[in-house]
């Protein structure tokens, strides 16, 4: 069984368009992240969600926009795509609690043209 | 604030020699470390974390690592490398408080027979 699945696994898109990412997790966790890998590999979060309540919005474009409709769920809408969005895009999740790591997702390669 | 650094991008390495990837962390508090190690086209794997109980953790595929509060260092060993270590490794802190990881810019590391 898949911990946190996240679909599409590959995303090509014109500039300017709507997407979404989902991402589902079955561990029963708590808290769920978007992680954002670019080109050179760095990762940085960008939002995490505890309980469905967004505790955590890093300095990401608001044309992106989170929903969690439950625990389990969490999804990535972005709106009109541009060329630096370009990148991998990680969900993950994780108990509360500062000594829990988190699982992660296979990854979404979103390229916008 | 927490953050962890990476001294090495690459380390390149001979399959059956030690593997030494090098982490140092600032924290303010006892800090939760961990390693993750992903591989080409693939999410990221836990290799291990410190929480404060043994300093010195040992994970999957052979590797272990050290936690020194003198020299706030967390570095990531192997005895013998083997050709499907090659991959990235994440040097990663817990923020305190707060649900979120804190990645360093990773590690390149690459076996030759």
């Amino acid at each position: 069984d898949t911990a946190v699945s996240q679909t599409p696994k590959y995303l090509v898109t014109q500039m300017g368009n709507d997407k979404s990412i989902k991402c589902e997790q079955n561990l029963g966790h708590d808290t769920m992240y978007w992680y954002k890998q670019d080109s050179k590999k760095f990762l940085k979060i960008m939002f995490s969600y505890n309980n469905k309540e967004l505790i955590i919005n890093e300095t990401v474009p608001n044309r992106f926009s989170p929903k969690s409709p439950d625990k389990a769920h969490l999804n990535l809408h972005i709106n009109s795509l541009e060329l630096g969005d370009s990148a991998v895009y990680f969900c993950a999740s994780s108990q509360q609690g500062a000594n829990t790591e988190a699982f992660f997702g296979q990854g979404t390669r979103l390229t916008v043209v | 604030a927490q953050s962890v650094t990476q001294l090495d991008s690459h380390v390149s390495v001979s399959e059956g020699t030690p593997v030494l990837l090098r982490c140092n962390y600032s924290s303010s508090y006892s800090p939760s470390l961990f390693w993750y190690v992903q591989h080409p086209n693939k999410g990221l794997q836990l290799l291990l974390k410190y929480t404060s109980a043994a300093t010195l953790v040992k994970g999957i595929n052979g590797f272990e690592a050290e936690f020194k509060k003198s020299e706030t260092s967390f570095h990531l060993t192997k005895p013998s490398a083997h050709m499907s270590d090659a991959a990235e490794y994440f040097c990663v802190v817990r923020e305190g408080g707060y649900n979120k990881l804190i990645f360093g810019a990773g590690t390149r590391l690459a076996v030759h027979p």
